[in-house]
């Protein structure tokens, strides 16, 4: 068990689909992160926010959308995926941005139909 | 060159054997450094940071940093079947990188073989 806690474990999504991955850290971060991470491959940053802020996206497709409700939660919503979107999909929180240990909860593991 | 190096493996030890994973980073002002410990199938797990040169132990893992050579290892001792992983070595850059603040290798496939 991690103390950043990711919901749901598992998604099976259709391509026209809509849903939501959420995190939930009780940490006092302030930096949340999202990473997609593909099989035999090291995670791939999508979103980092900051205070609560999107301080950097990684020209990640409109598809995906993150949120920020406040400083413990961190959302990515999902619509008109594509099946090379399949992936799992990791939550992460820090202290701060830079030079800070960042902390991963159990992922998700998406599956586009 | 690529940001974070690593050999890719598998790394294969025996029971007991210690284990010397390596990662080397271009970017000489790079400030901080974490070994992630990943099982198949499961997330990233830090196991440990260091941020100066030298030496740090914790438990069976030493990690060990050489700036100078842009070089950072990791050592497992009394390796067991329980550490076999993929092993990320990831740098953080520091603020004003203006980039992706934590780079990661593509990670070394340790087997611990009984």
């Amino acid at each position: 068990d991690t103390e950043v806690t990711q919901t749901p474990k598992h998604l099976v999504m259709g391509m026209t689909n809509k849903k939501s991955l959420k995190c939930e850290q009780h940490m006092g971060h302030r930096a949340m992160y999202w990473y997609k991470q593909k099989a035999k491959k090291p995670p791939e940053l999508m979103f980092v926010y900051s205070y609560e802020k999107l301080s950097i996206n990684e020209s990640v497709p409109s598809r995906f959308s993150p949120e920020c409700p406040n400083s413990s939660l961190l959302n990515l919503h999902l619509h008109a995926l594509q099946p090379e979107d399949s992936a799992l999909y990791l939550c992460a929180s820090s202290h701060g941005v830079f030079n800070q240990p960042q902390h991963f909860g159990d992922g998700t593991r998406l599956s586009i139909l | 060159q690529k940001e974070v190096e690593q050999n890719s493996g598998p790394l294969s030890v025996p029971e007991g054997a210690i284990a010397s994973l390596n990662c080397t980073y271009s970017d000489r002002v790079s400030q901080s450094f974490f070994w992630y410990r990943q099982y198949s199938g499961k997330s990233p797990e830090l196991i440990m940071s260091i941020y100066s040169n030298g030496d740090k132990e914790d438990g069976r893992f030493t990690a060990q940093l050489n700036k100078a050579s842009q070089y950072v290892s990791l050592l497992i001792r009394d390796s067991q079947p329980s550490d076999s992983a993929t092993y990320l070595c990831a740098v953080n850059r520091g603020e004003g990188s203006g980039n992706t603040p934590l780079v990661f290798g593509k990670g070394t496939r340790l087997s611990v073989i009984a």
